[in-house]
């Protein structure tokens, strides 16, 4: 039931693009996308809805594909700010419980 | 708003010693989680509440673990007893329906020695 993200680390350098996957062999309600910096606790990224428009903001964003029950999350022109561990957070049922995965390592150097 | 605020940061006790972390969610928020991380585990749902009734425990892992919420600000985790495997990071979150979005606290470091 635990999503399936891929890749499990990745680096990169400053300025360049990544994709991180989530998949889900149950259909989702929703996903949530999270990141977490070493030492400190998981931060809201964006939510994608069953149905729902692909969201994003600055040079993050997600979309959501409902047949495939999988979710990707876009990371263009990387700074070095944006490393950390990237969680997806699966919900089944639209009743706020969240399955994470196990996580993705975006390394970001200079 | 402050936020999410779990105590204590940090814990460490011996094994066979009663732990209890507390989380005081963000005030109008009707959901309150806990989490358990560990390498080996990942970030795992232990219990959550809605307006402080328990709905799903199905990850409490064994009857040495319990959850309560007394009120809609306040929020309990006890482990009795403690064992070595217990050692994690002990997170609390909150939300409300309307939102979906879960703010995390800052974690609670729990080593049973």
């Amino acid at each position: 039931q635990q999503p399936v993200q891929s890749p499990q680390a990745v680096i990169l350098r400053e300025g360049e693009d990544a994709v991180i996957n989530c998949s889900s062999s149950k259909a989702l309600y929703s996903v949530h996308w999270y990141r977490q910096k070493h030492g400190e606790a998981p931060v809201f990224l964006m939510i994608l809805l069953k149905g729902g428009e692909q969201k994003g903001h600055d040079k993050i964003s997600a979309s959501f594909n409902e047949k495939k029950q999988q979710s990707s999350l876009y990371l263009t022109a990387s700074q070095l700010s944006y490393s950390g561990t990237y969680f997806c957070g699966t919900d089944y049922q639209g009743a706020q419980k969240l399955v994470f995965g196990q996580g993705t390592r975006l390394t970001i150097n200079p | 708003d402050a936020g999410v605020i779990q105590s204590p940061r940090h814990e460490v006790t011996e094994m066979g010693q009663e732990v209890t972390l507390r989380c005081k969610p963000i005030s109008g928020h009707d959901y309150l989680f806990w989490y358990r991380q560990t390498m080996m585990r990942g970030l795992e749902l232990l219990i959550y509440f809605n307006n402080n009734v328990p709905i799903d425990d199905s990850g409490m892992p064994e009857d040495r673990f319990s959850a309560k919420m007394p009120n809609a600000s306040f929020s309990t985790l006890k482990i009795q007893p403690s064992e070595p495997r217990d050692s994690a990071v002990y997170f609390c979150a909150s939300t409300t329906m309307t939102k979906g979005i879960q703010y995390f606290g800052a974690g609670t470091r729990l080593s049973v020695l």
